[in-house]
């Protein structure tokens, strides 16, 4: 399995429901950060995380960070159709030569029904 | 500031043909990104340039793929006699230093 693997895959909910992905590392990491793809369009930068941090919140979005577990999840609260989108998390690898790729998961692709 | 721009959006190039795919970073950014996505998958690391200089090319395949960033001008992403499985959408992110990374809207390669 790779780097930053998320989980579940996909995800349906229905308007006003929270939302929660989860995703796993393997490396230690300097910091893991989440985007989101809308169908056929680029990445948008969601949120950072650093390694010494727990928690993050922006607006309806947290993320929470256990490098114990090597393991982050993303919440949305009360979730609208326009959340709708895959959601990656990736992760930078620390370490000697560290150059600050990332390396993405497969994603969740989550759908909000109105 | 404009965003990381790149074109163009749309390529479509017969096999043995040769793709230019051009990258334009934030400005004040040096540091240049080359991610490949495959359908139904997530992004996978290419290459990583500073101006005039090729840092990480681990996730280059080894043959018919270059990139490159010139002191002036945008940075380039050059397949040579493309194949069918080079299509995909390859995305470009800039940083003005290691941590987060922005990305332009791709560009989809398709190929005949």
């Amino acid at each position: 399995s790779q780097q930053g693997e998320e989980d579940p895959q996909a995800l349906s909910i229905q308007e006003g429901e929270n939302a929660t992905m989860n995703c796993s590392y393997k490396t230690s990491i300097n910091n893991l950060q989440w985007y989101r793809q809308n169908s056929g369009r680029g990445l948008v930068h969601l949120i950072l995380i650093r390694s010494n941090e727990r928690e993050k919140h922006s607006g309806r979005l947290r993320v929470t960070l256990d490098t114990s577990k090597k393991s982050s999840s993303l919440l949305i609260t009360a979730s609208r159709a326009a959340d709708t989108a895959s959601y990656f998390c990736a992760t930078d690898a620390w370490g000697s030569g560290n150059t600050g790729k990332l390396i993405f998961g497969q994603g969740t692709t989550l759908q909000v029904k109105p | 500031n404009a965003g990381v721009m790149q074109n163009p959006r749309h390529l479509v190039r017969r096999r043995g043909q040769e793709a230019r795919l051009r990258c334009s970073p934030m400005k004040g950014h040096s540091h240049v990104y080359w991610y490949r996505q495959l359908p139904e998958e997530g992004l996978k690391f290419m290459v990583y340039l500073q101006k005039e200089n090729i840092i990480d090319e681990s996730g280059m395949p080894k043959e018919r793929f270059s990139a490159e960033f010139p002191k002036e001008g945008p940075s380039i992403l050059r397949i040579q006699q493309v194949v069918r499985g080079d299509s995909a959408a390859y995305f470009c992110a800039s940083s003005p230093k290691l941590g987060s990374q922005y990305f332009g809207p791709g560009t989809r390669l398709t190929v005949l």
